[in-house]
């Protein structure tokens, strides 16, 4: 079973704060990792897809860095509103065929 | 465009008693298809996958079975649901292997 960490388990940050976490994981037979945003009462949304080494995607305040080699990546999320409030889960996958294992999450609060 | 519908949005359920939670996506053909679970306090599960009609896998041995009659129809069942089966379930899809995924709504089961 693919182990994969997040951390940190939760956080509270003011408005126009920037903040960032981190998702590690095996770092061999790596095939791709993604990113998603679970808001409350609402589904997981797919945010990042990253698959080489040295990724780095960005969408609006959110960007996203990979680190295959050493099994870790990085969600920054710059100038923190409200609505970035969510949990942010990462799901790596190793080896074609299998399936994403998702980490416990990062549970964001941003306080107004 | 590609659509996911999970039904029922809230069940609340008797120890002992069946289960049936379905999930049906429109707008692509032969798509993978999952069920997840979170239990209170962890992350995502992954119970079931399907990569074709009458194809499933199961990742965690338990009470729980599922099936898929027809290409985009996946079915979570139970004849006896345990106190244990309450969280929340989740129906997700994808294109293949290394694609994001599309989630669904959502299903709170509570078993008491």
């Amino acid at each position: 079973i693919l182990n994969v960490e997040q951390s940190p388990q939760s956080l509270h940050v003011q408005e126009g704060d920037s903040t960032n976490f981190t998702c590690s994981f095996p770092s061999s037979n790596f095939y791709a990792l993604h990113w998603y945003r679970w808001e409350t009462a609402k589904s997981p949304e797919a945010l990042f897809v990253m698959t080489l080494n040295g990724d780095e995607k960005k969408k609006g305040r959110i960007s996203a860095t990979l680190n295959t080699k050493e099994g870790y990546s990085y969600l920054y999320i710059k100038g923190s509103q409200p609505e970035d409030s969510a949990t942010y889960l990462c799901a790596p996958l190793r080896n074609y065929g299998q399936n994403f294992v998702f980490g416990p999450g990062t549970r964001l609060s941003v306080l107004p | 465009s590609q659509t996911i519908h999970q039904w029922p949005a809230t069940l609340v359920q008797p120890v002992g008693s069946p289960l049936s939670l379905e999930c049906t996506v429109e707008g692509t053909s032969n798509p993978n298809l999952y069920w997840y679970r979170q239990a209170a306090g962890r992350g995502l599960q992954l119970l079931f996958y399907s990569v074709g009609i009458g194809q499933i896998s199961s990742e965690v041995p338990q009470n729980l079975s599922a099936s898929r009659p027809q290409d985009r129809q996946f079915i979570l069942s139970s004849k006896k649901l345990l106190l244990s089966d309450s969280g929340f379930y989740l129906c997700a899809w994808t294109v293949g292997t290394g694609y994001g995924y599309t989630f669904g709504s959502g299903t709170r089961l509570t078993v008491v």
